[in-house]
């Protein structure tokens, strides 16, 4: 299964300011997923990135919050912008496969937003 | 009400025990039932997966679907301290949904 490297692992961020987080996947993939993870939470997913695509955002995220870039087939970032302590949380990225089960996790970026 | 419910625990058990973890999900369209498990500070990796109903072995861990009602079980035998984890439920059908996790340790 591929192996995804996820940058930065955690960050402590000014309100208002934006984080961009990258992950690098050691094989070409056509579908990512970003998640979000808040403490004793389930995962709920952001948006669906393709390449060469504009991402397909969930309901109650928008592209204006969370920009997503995709631009091959082994990366992708996602921007947390103007942010608030209510965006502190564990930002995961995902890959699948194309399959329904099979899913590759990075480690996960902590963000504190103070 | 939620798509996956799970019991948030902490579930606490001796080693050597027998662990039950159960979800309910409420789509019967749910086709793809998944076991993840997520070690501190890390990144959830899948466990188990199956295919609509029944069940599936691996090792230690046995994972159980019963559609009819809609409850997904995980089985760990012979409990290790290195399975002390949080342990998420998943279902797909166009999308994976994840339930919130049980965190469960294993004392020595």
């Amino acid at each position: 299964s591929a192996v995804i490297s996820q940058k930065p692992s955690r960050d402590i961020c000014q309100r208002g300011t934006s984080l961009t987080i990258q992950c690098q996947v050691d094989s070409q993939v056509t579908m990512m997923f970003w998640y979000r993870q808040q403490p004793g939470q389930s995962l709920t997913l952001i948006a669906t990135a393709n390449q060469g695509s504009e991402a397909t955002y969930e309901s109650g995220f928008v592209i204006d919050k969370f920009p997503i870039s995709r631009p091959n087939l082994t990366f992708s970032t996602l921007t947390v912008s103007n942010m608030s302590p209510e965006d502190s949380s564990i930002y995961l990225c995902s890959t699948g496969q194309g399959s329904n089960y099979g899913y590759t996790f990075g480690s996960g970026t902590r963000l504190t937003v103070v | 009400q939620k798509e996956v419910e799970q019991d948030p625990g902490p579930l606490s058990v001796p080693e050597g025990a027998i662990v039950s973890l159960n979800c309910t999900y409420s789509n019967s369209a749910f086709q793809y039932f998944m076991w993840y498990r997520q070690y501190s500070r890390k990144g959830p990796e899948l466990l188990m997966y199956t295919y609509s109903s029944g069940n599936k072995e691996d090792g230690r861990f046995t994972a159980q679907v019963d559609k009819s009602s809609k409850y997904i079980s995980l089985f760990i035998r012979d409990s290790q301290p290195s399975d002390s984890a949080t342990y998420l439920c998943a279902t797909s059908y166009d999308k994976v949904i994840f339930g919130p996790g049980t965190s469960l340790s294993v004392i020595p």
